[in-house]
């Protein structure tokens, strides 16, 4: 059971320009949600968080919204720069002990 | 501040060999995660540690997989005997007891079974 779902695999986006990554849970209860960044032969390093108490986020050029009615979440890119050019993986947060359970990520390519 | 360390980054085993990973999370981080990566899926919690104590290996096949965290720093997991479908990255995070959202990965060990 895929609680938490990236139904892009990848995305490609001209720089400068918007990138958006979506992601959908079905578990009302999650309490928080994260977007990790993953580049190659590297584990995932933290990019955002937002709780379930709020419906955006913003951290620079990252933006993430909530939308709990429809769960789903999106991450905002603005400007996409080559440099996020890396697969993200949406995560959500559950539990007494805060299990993470990681979506199957989308590869996003930012062409210069 | 140093990071989470893995070692070893890459192993090749064959089928019905064991194979152990080693990790050593942040310096005062109560929680430690170990977690499964197969190709193309999203990485999938095997183990989560609190200090020393096992708060949650419901994803753990325990036939084959065991792991331990001896006072409540380093941790090992263990694969015995390994199957083909063991093939993945396995990454160790680790992260403070306050902030679970805030966890930290090691750069991963790479495993194939022949």
């Amino acid at each position: 059971d895929q609680q938490v779902k990236q139904n892009s695999p990848s995305l490609s986006v001209q720089e400068g320009r918007i990138s958006i990554l979506n992601c959908d849970y079905t578990n009302s209860m999650f309490d928080y949600f994260l977007w990790y960044k993953k580049y190659p032969a590297e584990g995932p390093t933290f990019l955002i968080s937002i709780s379930s108490i709020k419906d955006k986020n913003e951290d620079g050029r990252f933006t993430v919204f909530l939308n709990k009615s429809a769960k789903h979440l999106s991450l905002h890119i603005v400007p996409s720069q080559p440099g996020d050019s890396a697969v993200y993986f949406c995560a959500a947060l559950s539990g007494g002990y805060q299990k993470v359970t990681f979506g199957t990520g989308t590869k996003l390519q930012v062409i210069p | 501040e140093a990071g989470v360390a893995q070692s070893p980054r890459y192993k090749i085993i064959e089928k019905r060999q064991s194979v152990a990973f080693w990790c050593n999370p942040i310096s005062g981080h109560a929680t430690l995660y170990w977690y499964q990566q197969i190709l193309g899926q999203g990485p999938k919690l095997l183990i989560q540690f609190q200090n020393n104590g096992v708060v949650d290996d419901s994803q753990l096949p325990k036939d084959r997989f065991s792991a331990e965290r001896l006072k409540g720093v380093d941790s090992t997991l263990k694969i015995q005997p390994a199957k083909l479908e063991d093939s993945a990255v396995y990454l160790c995070a680790s992260s403070p007891i306050t902030s679970a959202h805030e966890q930290y990965f090691g750069p991963g060990t790479r495993l194939t079974v022949t």
